[in-house]
């Protein structure tokens, strides 16, 4: 079964500052990856996905991720952050096959000026 | 506009009632879900339907109810049999009925808390 961990539970940065937000997954199949953006008291926005291609994936916001096969990782970056970008950050994943999208814990991302 | 909206947005109540928490989507989607999101746990699975009149349990199915009997709608009824209701619970739907590559559409939540 696939499984996502997302080892910072917060990220504290100042603003203009690169920021990358850690994703791990494990799963034995093709995966279909995902982050998705939650403002406080929001539902979850789709930032960007990964479904095949190139490795690269440019999101909304200017943000981006590279999926590495290797290392099953999908980390996203930013190369500078506003205070707008204060919000919490989940990474998901799928399998091939199976209907469901099972999401990491999340990543609080702290913009401070 | 299209959309997902769950209402209401807040809800309260006595411990021991059963509440129901509406979702209506107007995307045309298919398949429709419904997460439970507590803090430092991400969202889990409760329910999910791929087309009217079937739904399927999820990874938390215990002590919820659902029904789908039409496309737009995907009511969640929390009954009195759960033994932790108060959280913020998320309703989504995707366009592919398969829904692995299919990106999700979340309406706006509502937080239920349960005294």
């Amino acid at each position: 079964a696939q499984s996502v961990t997302q080892l910072d539970s917060q990220v504290p940065v100042f603003e203009e500052a690169p920021v990358e937000l850690r994703c791990n997954y494990s799963s034995s199949v093709s995966v279909y990856l995902f982050w998705y953006v939650q403002y406080p008291n929001q539902g979850l926005q789709l930032l960007l996905k990964y479904l095949s291609g190139s490795t690269l994936v440019k999101g909304i916001n200017g943000f981006e991720a590279e999926f590495n096969k290797s290392q099953t990782s999908f980390h996203l970056r930013k190369p500078s952050v506003h205070i707008s970008d204060t919000a919490e950050y989940f990474c998901a994943v799928s399998e091939a096959g199976f209907q469901k999208l099972v999401f990491g814990t999340g990543t609080r991302l702290l913009v401070s000026p | 506009d299209g959309g997902i909206t769950q209402s209401p947005k807040y809800l309260f109540r006595k411990e021991g009632q059963n509440v129901t928490l509406s979702c209506e989507q107007n995307l045309n989607h298919d398949a429709m879900y419904w997460y439970r999101q507590d803090p430092g746990q991400g969202l889990r699975l409760i329910y999910y339907s791929q087309i009217v009149n079937d739904f399927q349990k999820g990874d938390i199915a215990e002590g919820y109810s659902v029904s789908r009997e039409k496309k737009e709608s995907f009511p969640l009824t929390v009954t009195s049999a759960q033994k932790n209701p108060t959280a913020f619970y998320l309703c989504a739907s995707s366009f592919d009925r398969r829904g692995y590559n299919s990106p999700l559409h979340f309406g706006n939540g509502t937080r239920l808390t349960v005294t």
